[in-house]
């Protein structure tokens, strides 16, 4: 079964840090783009950014650069999105999606089950 | 306030046939193909159409999806009360992914 399975819930103060993954299994991790989209609390979907598992490179979103990191290990096939000290507004439920290139844009197939990431002091 | 618009709610009854707009710009929706998501309450987001009009072999023919210009819509006939849910559309605009703000549809 191709599935992207992520991390667990955290709590988190203002000012620290914190690593998420996802890992992909059932097919070829090193083939597809991971994305990574944000829901904040009662609102939409916002794209992050993406990277490339199988050289590690990445495209952001303009609103999101500069505050996180979104990097690989293609050994284990996992993807992460890495804060170095966050925010009360970086409370929100964190997707990765795989990017199937059904078209020359492609589509988010499979997603994962979601993070949720609380700030609170 | 999002790239791409969406109306914010849809509604109809069991049966009925409902349809969710779009509307981007040249960047995106004028240039690219469309894809749209369903989020079921309290879970993840789910592939719905891709390439404007394509269903993944899961979904069912109820759905579908069409483009013109720089506007896209979603159709939904022979409405059920699972589908009662959010829908995002989504394009490629330039560099990044962009959403529209979701339309929570309510089946009455």
């Amino acid at each position: 079964e191709v599935q992207l399975v992520q991390s667990g819930a955290e709590v988190k103060k203002p000012g620290e840090s914190l690593r998420i993954s996802c890992k992909g299994s059932g097919y070829s991790f090193t083939s597809y783009w991971i994305n990574w989209v944000r829901q904040m609390p009662g609102k939409g979907l916002e794209w992050m950014g993406r990277i490339d598992p199988s050289d590690s490179y990445t495209n952001y979103s303009p609103s999101i650069q500069g505050h996180v990191t979104i990097s690989a290990d293609k050994s284990f096939s996992t993807a992460y999105l890495q804060w170095s000290s966050l925010k009360a507004s970086d409370t929100a439920m964190y997707y990765c999606a795989r990017l199937y290139y059904y078209d020359s844009q492609g589509a988010f197939d499979i997603w994962g089950q979601g993070t949720m990431v609380t700030v609170s002091s | 306030q999002s790239v791409l618009t969406q109306p914010p709610s849809a509604s109809g009854t069991p049966g009925q046939r409902v349809t969710i707009s779009c509307s981007g710009s040249s960047s995106n929706i004028g240039s690219y193909t469309v894809n749209w998501y369903q989020q079921l309450p309290g879970t993840a987001p789910k592939l719905l159409i891709y390439s404007n009009n394509q269903r993944p072999s899961v979904v069912p023919d109820r759905f579908s999806g069409s483009k013109s210009g720089t506007s896209a819509s979603l159709a939904i006939s022979g409405l059920q009360s699972e589908d009662e849910a959010d829908y995002y559309c989504a394009a490629w605009d330039d560099s990044l992914w962009v959403f529209g703000g979701g339309t929570k549809l309510t089946v009455l």
